[in-house]
């Protein structure tokens, strides 16, 4: 079975600052993607990243960055001197080959509110 | 060029009743999915269809249904509405050519359900 966790249901940080968002996640597969997109108010999920399994690399993407690590199953998202229109939920979401079929699963996301 | 269209955005239905939900793609993407958003449930994986046929799907009783036409518009019909079909349903579009986790999805802004 796969599972995502996002501990965090809501975030409340004041603009500047930097946040990080945490995504744990279980698979008995080693072949799997990882995902982050962020849902405006408007409602569309916006696509930030995916991360196969076999690449370790953390990446950075202007004020975005990502710190993957198989070791403790874990993909966070830290978002620096984050701002106003960051404010959104983020879904973090995992997805794995099931018996020729892909299966996805997301977590529960991550409300963050960026205060002015 | 135009975002993932999603008609209606907003639907209200009677329980016992059937409605059918439509998704425009971006031009060129051939790949179509399918995704019910709930409060209680987070955003589950419905079904995935590519060049008319349905290539994945996720865990929902058969009442679930979809299809993708040739130009790769898709509808997703729901028959014998229950209270808890009520959820934003969201569809994504991608090229797909491989799956679509293995590609970049786009996003509609979703037809927000609501069965009374």
């Amino acid at each position: 079975a796969q599972k995502v966790t996002q501990a965090q249901t809501e975030i409340s940080v004041v603009e500047k600052e930097d946040v990080t968002l945490d995504c744990v996640y279980e698979t008995r597969d080693t072949t799997y993607y990882l995902f982050w997109y962020k849902q405006p108010p408007s409602g569309e999920l916006v696509f930030l990243i995916r991360r196969n399994s076999f690449d370790e690399q953390n990446e950075i993407s202007g004020r975005y960055s990502w710190n993957f690590q198989k070791s403790t199953s874990s993909f966070n998202f830290t978002i620096t001197a984050s701002q106003v229109v960051d404010s959104a939920v983020y879904f973090c979401a995992l997805s794995e080959n099931s018996g020729g079929y892909q299966k996805v699963t997301f977590g529960i996301g991550t409300k963050l509110q960026v205060i002015p | 060029k135009a975002g993932v269209t999603q008609t209606p955005r907003y639907l209200i239905k009677t329980r016992g009743q059937q409605v059918t939900l439509s998704c425009s793609p971006i031009s060129g993407h051939r790949s179509v999915s399918w995704y019910q958003q709930t409060p209680g449930q987070g955003l589950q994986f419905l079904f995935e269809y590519f060049s008319e046929t349905q290539r994945n799907k996720g865990n929902f009783p058969g009442r679930f249904s979809g299809r993708q036409f040739s130009n790769s518009r898709s509808e997703m019909n729901v028959s014998t509405l229950e209270l808890g079909d009520s959820a934003l349903y969201l569809c994504a579009s991608s090229l797909g050519g491989t799956g679509i986790w293995n590609t970049e999805a786009f996003f509609g802004q979703g037809t927000r359900l609501t069965v009374v």
